[in-house]
This record gives structure tokens, C-alpha cells and sequence, in this order.
């Protein structure tokens, strides 16, 4: 069966420090792949996706990036984190026509 | 592009009564509605869906209803528990990409 793993489960960095998040499925080949925010525990905001690798597709300008080195794993990236990057992270996998397998959330606090 | 529309933002029910989410879409190509359910601090999970071809689908207390022509679907729960209080998400499929709803607070009170 197919798995989905995300981590750290939570982080607090400071003003201006780098980020990275990982994630990585398991038990299925050339996923879709997806980065999204959630902010206030309510809308789900699309940050990138990726339909193989080296391919990322950005919905949003911000100061973050993704990149996909491997057919099974996504990174989320900053070079200088700010305030507002705060936030809880989500990543997940899915297939063209259907639903999205989400991992478990990484909780980011930029102090 | 896609444009999703979910109503209640939040809703408060009595343990054993019903709820009932709807879900507005704005593109006629939409052919996948699934619906995903997220507690506190974790990440959302599918709980049930329906494809274009289908009108209705249940699963034991939960199940979905979708009108092509008027492009909405709905989320209706019978028998409502205190567990199934959390954050309710739709979603429409368009071209390959899921659109979501902006979340629905469902509070069971027991």
C-alpha cells in the first residue's frame, strides 16, 4: 500500500534562517506531488505541485521553493524565512482524475 | 480556473441529529468530488467521494450527493457523534488538479 511521509512534525526557526521540509511516498511510482499551507487551521492554499522530476509548477509567488531530486520525494525550501511564513505545511500525493493522499503536517513557527 | 464555494463556514449540532455541507463548483468539466475530513494538528483524510457519473453515494452515516446541472454537491452526516467534529473540506477535480472548498468547522456536542 501506498504511504506518505512528512517530517519534522514541528519546528521553530528564527527570522531569516533556511527551511527544509521533506517528503517522501512510498509503494507507487511517478505521483503528482503537492506542497500546500494552511493557515488559522482553515483553507488549504496550493503552494507548488509536481508531475515529475525536476518539474515544479508554482501557484504562488512567495519566498519559498520546491524542489522533486527523486520520483518519490518533494522538498520545501527558503533561503531566509519571514514572519509570515508561519504556518502548517502539508504534502501529498496523488493521481490526474483523483483525490489527494495528504501526509501528517509539519507545524512552522518563524519567532 | 476552478472556483469552489463551501457552506456553512461553521456549524453546531446536537450529538444524533444531522449535518448537511454544501459545496458549489464553477466548472462544468469538474468529473471528482471527494470530501476529506481533518482533526486537529493532522492532515485531512478522504472519507468519501463521487464521480460525474454517479448522483449519489453513501457509506454508512455519511454520504454525497452531486447535481451536474446545477454544479453543487452536498456532504450529508446522520447520526452525528462527538468524534465526527472536526474540519470538513470538498474539493473539485478539474483537468487533473483538486480546487478546494474553504472548510466547513463541524462541532458535535454531545
Amino acid at each position: 500500500s501506498q504511504t506518505i511521509h512528512q517530517w519534522p512534525a514541528t519546528l521553530v526557526q528564527p527570522v531569516g534562517s533556511p527551511l527544509s521540509l521533506e517528503c517522501t511516498v512510498e509503494g507507487t511510482s511517478n505521483p503528482n506531488l503537492y506542497w500546500y499551507r494552511q493557515a488559522a487551521g482553515r483553507g488549504l492554499q496550493l503552494l507548488f505541485y509536481s508531475v515529475g522530476i525536476g518539474q515544479i509548477s508554482s501557484e504562488v509567488p512567495q519566498n519559498l521553493s520546491a524542489s522533486r531530486p527523486q520520483d518519490r520525494q518533494f522538498i520545501l525550501s527558503s533561503k531566509k524565512l519571514l514572519l509570515s511564513d508561519s504556518g502548517f505545511y502539508l504534502c501529498a500525493w496523488g493521481r490526474t482524475g483523483g483525490g489527494y493522499t495528504f501526509g501528517s503536517g509539519t507545524r512552522l513557527t518563524v519567532v | 480556473g476552478e472556483n469552489v464555494e463551501q457552506h456553512p463556514s461553521t456549524l453546531s449540532v446536537q450529538e444524533g441529529d444531522s449535518a448537511v455541507i454544501k459545496c458549489t463548483y464553477s466548472d462544468s468539466a469538474s468529473n471528482y468530488f471527494p470530501w476529506y475530513k481533518q482533526e486537529l494538528g493532522k492532515g485531512p483524510q478522504l472519507i468519501i467521494d463521487i464521480r460525474s457519473n454517479v448522483g449519489e453515494k453513501k457509506d454508512q452515516r455519511i454520504a454525497v450527493t452531486l447535481n451536474k446541472t446545477a454544479k453543487h454537491f452536498s456532504l450529508h452526516i446522520t447520526e452525528t457523534q462527538p468524534e465526527d467534529s472536526a474540519v470538513y473540506f470538498c474539493a473539485a477535480s478539474s483537468y487533473g488538479k483538486l480546487t478546494f472548498g474553504q472548510g466547513t468547522i463541524l462541532t458535535v456536542h454531545p
